[in-house]
């Protein structure tokens, strides 16, 4: 099946620092979705991406689907406590008429953000 | 609006047991699905369905059976329990089968086969 390499698996930052993570693949996708888990919660989409190239924000998250279409980036400003959690990324392959079942899901990065 | 309920929170099984994760929702979605979590890994696709009645297997189904009698339930059932089992599992529902509708997760239900 697809694969997605999510990176970094852990990262570690002082509050009020930018944070970057990104997934690879190395199919193409038509579709790229970022969402985030709180601890004992389940995920919750943050940003979706349907076109090549497109950059969309939300507050300070930002995400960009790549213009190969075999990756997307996930930026976090002037991050704060509230931002700890795991961040997975999703990804729908071309030609997958956009159904949910054919979600493929990176192994998600931990962020921890420090006082 | 509840959203997506799972029960249990945590179970613990030993090998052989079977039991039933339960996952309702109140949004009068009709697509549903059972996702498991591993450490260091991606959701898998375990079981979906696109309506009451139907049901249809993921990337992971074997050691699993769903049902999907009415339009809110959508319970896994577990019928011999195997260490394999051990994980995060997490219902989801959405709207419909297209791009413009994203999932909605519960909580999850930790299991842990021993």
């Amino acid at each position: 099946g697809q694969q997605l390499n999510q990176s970094p698996q852990s990262m570690f930052i002082q509050e009020g620092e930018d944070v970057s993570m990104n997934c690879t693949s190395s199919s193409i996708f038509n579709t790229w979705l970022w969402y985030k888990q709180d601890p004992g919660e389940g995920p919750v989409l943050l940003i979706a991406l349907y076109k090549a190239g497109e950059l969309t924000s939300n507050g300070r998250l930002t995400a960009q689907f790549g213009i190969t279409r075999k990756d997307s980036f996930l930026n976090i400003s002037a991050s704060i406590p509230s931002d700890v959690g795991i961040y997975f990324c999703a990804g729908q392959a071309l030609y997958s008429m956009g159904s949910a079942r054919q979600l493929t899901f990176g192994s998600g990065t931990q962020l921890t953000v420090l006082p | 609006n509840a959203g997506v309920t799972q029960t249990p929170k945590f179970r613990i099984l030993k090998i052989g047991q079977s039991m039933t994760l339960q996952c309702t929702q109140d949004m009068n979605h009709n697509y549903m699905y059972w996702y498991r979590q591993d450490p260091g890994m991606g959701l898998k696709l375990i079981y979906y369905s696109v309506g009451a009645g139907i049901t249809d297997k993921g990337e992971v189904p074997n050691g699993y059976n769903v049902s999907r009698s009415t339009t809110e339930d959508f319970p896994l059932r577990l019928e011999l329990a195997a260490p394999s089992q051990t994980s995060v599992y997490f219902c989801a529902s959405s709207y419909s089968d297209g791009r413009n509708s994203p999932l909605h997760f519960g909580n999850g239900t930790r299991l842990t086969v021993t």
